[in-house]
């Protein structure tokens, strides 16, 4: 069963702060990609990855920067957290086009 | 750019009512279309796809018919239980063109009341 895990699960930053998102998956899968989910949009992408040391820019991927030092991991990173940014985060990783999501990081900025 | 339009943010129903959840979509190429599933404190999961015009994808009760005329895949369940209670996304995916991105739209949550 595909896997993916993401930490922490809940968290709550400070405005300005710095706040890093962690994703891992046992799947094997090469894609992975980070959404956003706000009631009233649904998820939106912010960024996405298909292999290694490369990522891609999503369709809201402003304020927001990822790292994918290995094939396993995929970060996310807020380098200045704002007010907005409040949401719930989901990572996933894909196969046979179906995505495999983790169980998502509540995220409040005060 | 793609895009996905569900019309009900909400839907409230009583055990074995039908279900109906409207999904269009607006694509440049020949998209895949997803049906996906959440439970409260999970991540979304696939519920079913489909590939093709006319293609019916189903599963668990739930189907949906990828129409290309009229650019829809509207969700559909004869009898609804209480444990569908959740949020229900449609979505695509245009792979054609070598574009690898999934394009939600804004969910649905669905309320079953015993």
């Amino acid at each position: 069963e595909a896997a993916v895990t993401q930490s922490p699960r809940s968290k709550v930053a400070v405005t300005g702060g710095k706040v890093t998102l962690s994703c891992h998956q046992t799947n094997n899968h090469d894609y992975m990609y980070w959404y956003r989910q706000d009631t009233g949009h649904g998820l939106r992408l912010i960024h996405y990855s298909y292999v290694a040391d490369s990522t891609e820019k999503g369709d809201i991927p402003d304020g927001y920067k990822a790292s994918r030092p290995s094939q396993e991991n995929f970060s996310l990173i807020l380098e200045l957290a704002s007010l907005s940014q409040t949401a719930v985060y989901f990572c996933a990783s894909r196969t046979a086009n179906t995505l495999y999501f983790g169980a998502g990081t509540r995220l409040s900025v005060l | 750019g793609d895009s996905v339009t569900q019309t009900e943010g909400q839907v409230a129903l009583s055990e074995e009512d039908f279900l109906t959840i409207h999904c269009n979509y607006s694509a440049s190429g020949y998209p895949t279309l997803f049906w996906y599933v959440q439970y409260p404190g999970e991540g979304p999961q696939l519920l079913f796809r489909a590939s093709r015009d006319k293609e019916k994808g189903s599963s668990r009760g739930f189907e949906a018919t990828y129409d290309k005329g009229t650019t829809s895949f509207h969700l559909r369940k004869a009898s609804v239980q209480e444990s569908d209670s959740a949020v229900y996304y449609c979505a695509l995916s245009d792979q054609g063109t070598g574009n690898y991105k999934y394009v939600f739209g804004a969910g649905t949550r669905l309320k079953v009341i015993a």
